[in-house]
């Protein structure tokens, strides 16, 4: 079946730093892929998407890029901030029955100042 | 706007006991979906529905049951309560057509003891 793997956290940065939180994917067929964060206390949020092969999804200086070649979606951003510390999870979605979210299981980012 | 409200929002249960987790969205959704998230393995699928009257299970159905009586209304039922279900409940939905983003509600954090 569909299954997300996501690295593991935490990840502790430091203001301004680079992020990347890898993403890879097992799915047949040309799933649509995702990132949603979550903040503390909060419901999931959808963070970014992208839907075919080399498609980039962008929003609030994320990105990520689907990799069909590399079956991935892996997150960046250039230059984090204290408000980014939330979780992060990559998940992908079938076509069928219900369109059911696979989620993979999490990364923890803390940035501090 | 509501989006997706979840009631309520923590509960201690004693083993045995039963409870219902209530959720509503006022979007005309048709799709709602249950998850349990618990730490370290990301969220998983209890139960969904793809419009009133029709319900099916997901990844981990058993110990839980709901109903679909109306679009807005999507309720989870624990009937007999166990520490394995300890967890925080995530109640979504999502329209039909077009943009596969989910709305989620804030959760529900349930301890059994």
């Amino acid at each position: 079946g569909d299954s997300v793997t996501q690295m593991e956290g935490p990840v502790t940065l430091s203001e301004e730093a680079c992020l990347t939180i890898n993403c890879t994917y097992t799915a047949t067929g040309y799933p649509s892929l995702f990132w949603y964060v979550q903040y503390p206390g909060e419901g999931l949020q959808l963070l970014l998407k992208a839907t075919k092969a080399d498609d980039k999804g962008s929003n609030k200086g994320f990105e990520a890029t689907y990799r069909k070649e590399t079956t991935s979606f892996h997150l960046e951003k250039g230059s984090v901030q204290v408000s980014d510390s939330a979780v992060y999870f990559c998940a992908l979605l079938n076509t069928g029955t219900a369109s059911k979210l696979t989620f993979g299981t999490g990364t923890r980012l803390q940035v501090t100042l | 706007n509501a989006g997706v409200t979840q009631t309520p929002k923590f509960r201690i249960l004693k083993i045995g006991q039963s409870m219902t987790l209530q959720c509503t969205q006022d979007m005309n959704h048709n799709y709602m979906y249950w998850y349990r998230q618990d730490p370290g393995m990301g969220l998983k699928l209890i139960y969904y529905s793809v419009g009133a009257g029709i319900t099916d299970k997901g990844e981990v159905p058993n110990g839980y049951n709901v109903s679909r009586s109306t679009t807005e209304d999507f309720p989870l039922r624990l009937e007999l309560a166990a520490p394995s279900q300890t967890s925080v409940y995530f109640c979504a939905s999502r329209t039909q057509a077009g943009d596969y983003g989910y709305t989620f509600g804030s959760g529900t954090r349930l301890t059994v003891v």
